[in-house]
Formats: C-alpha cells, sequence, structure tokens
C-alpha cells in the first residue's frame, strides 16, 4: 500500500465550479500537510500549508485535515481556468528522517 | 534574478554522456535538494543538503553523482544513464532542513531525455 494515494484524473470542471481535490494517507504520524500546484513545464508552487486536523482558508482556497479518517482535501471556489493545473499532497513522513511524502498529483482542467 | 533557477532546461543525452544540471536559490535558504519527476509517479526525493552538506540520499545510483560548493548552488553530475532515468530534474530549496516539514521552493526543473 501506498503512504499517500491520490487519483491522478484528469479532472475537468467548467468555469465557475466548486472543485475538490483530496488525497488518503496510511501513516497516523503524519502532522504536517501540503497542497503544491504545478503548471505545465513549471516546478510546483506550495498553495496551503497546514499542521494537524481542521480547516484553513485563503482566498478561493480551503485545505482541510481529517486526521482520524486519514483523508485530506483541498477545496477551490469559483474555480477559474487560470487553475489549470496538477495539484500535489503532501506531507511529511514518518521517521528521523521526515521525508516529504508526496502524492501522484491529480489533473485538473477548468473550460471556459 | 529571483526564486530558484535551473539550467538547462532541456537536456538530451546518450547513455554514454556526461553531463551537469545546475541549479541556483536567491532566497538566502540553506537547504537544497534534487527530487525526479516521472510520469505519472510522485515525486522522489534524490538528495539533500544542509548548509552545504549532504544529509540525504535516498539510494540514488551512483550514475548520479550531486555536488553542493555553497549553500546557493547544487549540480547534480550524469553519467552513463539509462533511458529510465528520463524525468523532470527538480532542484528545490528551503530555509532549513529539519524534520520534514520544510516549505519548499522549486526550480521550473530540468527535462532530461536519456537515448
Amino acid at each position: 500500500q501506498k503512504e499517500v494515494e491520490q487519483d491522478p484524473g484528469p479532472l475537468s470542471v467548467p468555469e465557475g465550479a466548486i472543485v475538490s481535490l483530496n488525497c488518503t494517507y496510511s501513516n497516523s504520524a503524519f502532522q504536517y500537510f501540503m497542497w503544491y500546484r504545478q503548471y505545465s513545464r513549471k516546478g510546483p508552487e506550495l498553495l496551503m500549508y497546514t499542521y494537524s486536523s481542521g480547516n484553513k482558508e485563503d482566498g478561493r482556497f480551503t485545505a482541510q485535515v481529517d486526521k482520524s479518517s486519514k483523508y485530506i482535501s483541498l477545496f477551490i471556489r469559483d474555480s477559474q481556468p487560470s487553475d489549470s493545473a496538477t495539484y500535489l499532497c503532501a506531507m511529511n513522513g514518518s521517521g528521523n528522517t521526515g521525508k516529504l511524502i508526496f502524492g501522484q498529483g491529480t489533473t485538473l482542467q477548468v473550460k471556459p | 534574478e529571483t526564486g530558484v533557477t535551473q539550467t538547462p532546461r532541456h537536456l538530451v543525452m546518450g547513455m554514454t554522456n556526461k553531463k551537469s544540471l545546475k541549479c541556483e536559490q536567491h532566497l538566502g535558504h540553506n537547504a537544497m535538494y534534487w527530487y525526479k519527476q516521472s510520469a505519472k509517479k510522485p515525486l522522489e526525493l534524490m538528495f539533500v543538503y544542509n548548509f552545504k552538506e549532504q544529509t540525504e540520499n535516498n539510494s540514488v545510483p551512483s550514475r548520479f553523482s550531486p555536488e553542493c560548493p555553497n549553500s546557493s548552488h547544487l549540480f547534480l553530475h550524469l553519467h552513463t544513464l539509462q533511458p529510465e532515468d528520463s524525468a523532470l530534474y527538480l532542484c528545490a530549496s528551503s530555509h532549513g532542513r529539519v524534520a520534514g516539514n520544510e516549505k519548499l521552493f522549486f526550480g521550473s526543473g530540468t527535462q532530461l531525455s536519456v537515448l
């Protein structure tokens, strides 16, 4: 079983839709949860950073962590064509190395 | 120049060639990383340098050789690569390297094709 599971998509939605992107994980020791956005031919950029459970909101983006279910989500409200990208979830690993573990990424296309 | 810069953007090399990837960060960070991104796979951490010292090598084959002359520059020397090494190689930096919860700043990557 992979430590982090993320549906690669692609996910296609109309402009203005609410988008829900999700990751599940298996390691209950994970504490830090991140979402990175990667545009085509670019490197990932940090979008949201959360610690432990709960919600965090930044503009049209909301990150949600449910540690009891080992499930994290990223919601995008009023989605725009400029949101079209690949979204990577990431969380810190176990053990002394504390390696950041990434999901496979979900490709999102927002159609005008 | 700001952020993390990687050169070249694209590289095609034969299996017997030797080439180097370069990364430079202008953020004043102390930790630098090499990641490999293959199609339909998660990012794979290759190497970590903290204050110029290599702190992690995630079982990377010896045909990949990193070099970090200072906190701002990172190189990845490549030799006798295999076609399966074709991927996007990403450099990243962070303020420090503590416990895996660092905020990473990535370059745009070098798209490598090994023929």
